[in-house]
């Protein structure tokens, strides 16, 4: 069963425009990561959030981790077509595995 | 940038033809993963591993089966290839000293079973 929900699956905005990806879990997290794949490749690390109300930011994007730690959001301020591309949230499984497990992913298209 | 190699990067084989997905990594990484990624962008997680000669199976029931007899080295390997098995497969390692590691990846081995 999916663990992690993303929204919205996919969005597609004009450049410049300022865009938000949800990510939510049932389930209190050990630590939220943001990760960014372009088409047919491996996953880039963006962002990891560890604590309740932690915010952190990476030139125009930012990422926030609520104080329950079960809901996060990816912002992008000013959106650019090297922004577009796959975003997923990942999370530990709160067991004593810890696996890494990870959202559906939402699909980002920036138009020029 | 993430020292972990995935070879090959693309791969179109024969139904029924036995194939071995590689999977390195030079950071001493004790955990690695191995990811079936659908066309639609979902990761599932098939494989795992704690470290060397620990494996279990991940959420997403696959007919493949991987090794580590190395902790640099995770390999995946399809007895009998099959059209069912045409997807990305994404490998990945992280630091197993605590929760809160990133996980690294490598670029994927795109598979098409004809």
């Amino acid at each position: 069963s999916q663990e992690l929900e993303q929204s919205p699956q996919s969005l597609i905005v004009q450049e410049g425009k300022n865009l938000t990806i949800n990510c939510t879990s049932s389930k209190t997290l050990y630590g939220l990561y943001w990760y960014k794949q372009k088409y047919g490749e491996g996953l880039i690390f963006l962002m990891m959030l560890q604590k309740g109300g932690e915010e952190k930011s990476h030139e125009k994007i930012t990422a926030k981790l609520d104080e329950k730690k079960q809901q996060s959001s990816l912002h992008i301020t000013a959106s650019q077509p090297s922004h577009a591309g796959i975003y997923l949230c990942g999370a530990a499984r709160m067991d004593s595995s810890y696996k890494l497990i990870f959202g559906s992913g939402t699909r980002l298209l920036v138009r020029p | 940038e993430a020292d972990i190699y995935q070879t090959p990067r693309y791969l179109v084989i024969g139904t029924g033809k036995k194939i071995t997905l590689e999977c390195s990594q030079t950071m001493g990484h004790d955990k690695m993963y191995w990811y079936q990624q659908d066309p639609g962008m979902e990761l599932h997680l098939i494989h795992y591993s704690y470290g060397v000669n620990s494996t279990e199976k991940g959420d997403l029931s696959s007919e493949s089966t991987v090794s580590r007899i190395r902790t640099e080295h995770f390999p995946l390997t399809l007895e009998s290839a099959r059209p069912s098995h045409t997807s990305q497969y994404l490998c990945a390692s992280s630091d197993g000293g605590g929760v809160y590691t990133e996980a690294f990846f490598g670029q994927g081995t795109r598979l098409t079973v004809v």
